[in-house]
């Protein structure tokens, strides 16, 4: 069982919905990373943050979501108008030092 | 650009066979290197890392860097119908951020 909490599993959103979806990072985990991996597999990195700090975030998801990783309380990543192409496994991953571990993944379909 | 290359895209083997992955960095800024795994529906699942030039071995799993070429591979003997699954190379890059390969297949039929 992975150590990092995603729920819910799985999401569906009609287009223009927001979608959000939450992460526990795994304990003592100070940094916390978003990825998106498309049906292709390809994985998209979204954000990250360092002890509530966004680290560093690409254009789309500084335009389109809104995300926090507040002290004792989950992630969270929220898309603010869902649109087709955002229907992926979204994937939150802590780490401290060399270790990254995953989640499960929340699973989003947007109709 | 993909700045992590993986090879093949997919890959059969026999069950107790050798499977072989390949993965080529295109930065020379990677320095610290890891296999991970990854089932239907579930999330990726870290295998080894690997961050000194040379093998390091597991159980089945062996992985061998080379800095110089910027080369990562990843060797599963005695293969296992269990391992059938999605295989990925990552690299940390700037910022702690892990950049990922496309994956490759592997199919380990009994």
């Amino acid at each position: 069982n992975s150590k990092v909490i995603q729920t819910p599993r799985y999401l569906v959103k009609g287009q223009g919905q927001k979608a959000k979806m939450r992460c526990i990072p795994e304990k003592g985990h100070p940094v916390v990373f978003w990825y998106q991996q498309n049906k292709n597999n390809e994985f998209k990195f979204l954000i990250n943050f360092q002890n509530q700090e966004v680290l560093q975030q690409i254009d789309m998801t500084e335009k389109r979501f809104s995300a926090e990783c507040p002290s004792n309380s989950p992630c969270s990543l929220e898309i603010q108008s869902s649109e087709a192409g955002d229907s992926a496994l979204y994937l939150c991953a802590s780490s401290l030092d060399s270790d990254y571990t995953f989640g499960s993944g929340t699973r989003l379909l947007v109709i | 650009q993909q700045k992590v290359q993986q090879s093949p895209e997919s890959l059969s083997v026999p069950e107790g066979g050798m499977a072989s992955l390949n993965c080529t960095s295109s930065d020379r800024n990677f320095q610290y290197f890891w296999w991970y795994r990854q089932h239907s529906g579930e999330g990726p699942k870290a295998l080894m890392s690997i961050f000194s030039d040379g093998d390091k071995k597991e159980g089945r799993f062996t992985a061998h860097l080379n800095k110089a070429s910027l080369h990562v591979s990843l060797h599963i003997r005695d293969s296992q119908p269990s391992d059938s699954a999605l295989y990925f190379c990552a690299a940390r890059g700037s910022n702690n951020r892990i950049f990922f390969g496309d994956g490759t297949q592997l199919v380990v039929k009994p």
